[in-house]
């Protein structure tokens, strides 16, 4: 079965410094991947994808994710962090196939301090 | 274009009583998804379609009904509301073809009591 699992609840990094979200997934076949941002009161918005094409994916906002078969991660990175980051941040698997059904992880909560 | 518009934005219920979420997409979407997001738990699905006339249940269904009876509109019903369902509702849609990408709403916020 299809899982994801974010390593960290919470995350507190100071502004300017850089930004790792860790996250392992568990999946029978080549899945597809994804993170997503969600702002305080606010829906989700697509980060970033992966779907088997270059393990090295860019997303907006200047984050990226690195797809690692042997490590079994996807853990979403961003250089150098700003305020506006601060959010809570959820890996997804995708099910594949038919409806294409997501997983979401638990989600980890982005702190960004001055 | 709106997007994928919810409503309400916020709701609270008495034990029992019962409502309709509404969730409407303009963008011509095939799939339409229902989400509830509990603290610590991420996003987990409760009902899905894949197109107008259609639908399925998700990972937690119990308690919940859906309709799809336009390609726009899908409908998230409670019967009989319960204090477990307060949680913040999510719609999501996406085409046939980009079968990735999910498109989510602004949330509904319910609170049973």
């Amino acid at each position: 079965a299809q899982s994801v699992t974010q390593l960290d609840s919470h995350v507190s990094v100071s502004e300017g410094t850089p930004v790792l979200l860790r996250c392992n997934y568990s999946s029978s076949y080549s899945p597809s991947l994804f993170w997503y941002v969600q702002h305080p009161n606010k829906g989700l918005q697509l980060l970033l994808k992966y779907t088997s094409a270059a393990t090295l994916v860019k997303g907006i906002n200047g984050f990226e994710a690195e797809f690692k078969k042997s490590e079994t991660s996807f853990h979403l990175t961003k250089p150098s962090a700003h305020m506006s980051d601060a959010a809570e941040y959820f890996c997804v698997v995708s099910l594949g196939r038919g409806a294409q059904k997501l997983v979401f992880g638990q989600g980890t909560r982005l702190t960004i301090n001055p | 274009n709106a997007g994928v518009t919810q409503t309400p934005k916020f709701r609270v219920l008495k034990t029992g009583q019962s409502m309709t979420l509404l969730c409407a997409q303009d963008m011509n979407h095939e799939y339409m998804y229902w989400y509830r997001q509990d603290p610590g738990m991420g996003l987990r699905l409760i009902h899905y379609s894949v197109g107008e006339g259609t639908t399925a249940k998700g990972e937690v269904p119990d308690g919940y009904n859906v309709s799809r009876l336009k390609k726009q509109n899908f409908l998230l019903g409670l019967e009989s509301a319960a204090p477990s369902q307060t949680s913040v509702y999510f719609c999501a849609s996406r085409t046939g073809t980009d079968r990735e990408t999910q498109y989510f709403g602004p949330g509904t916020r319910l609170l049973v009591l």
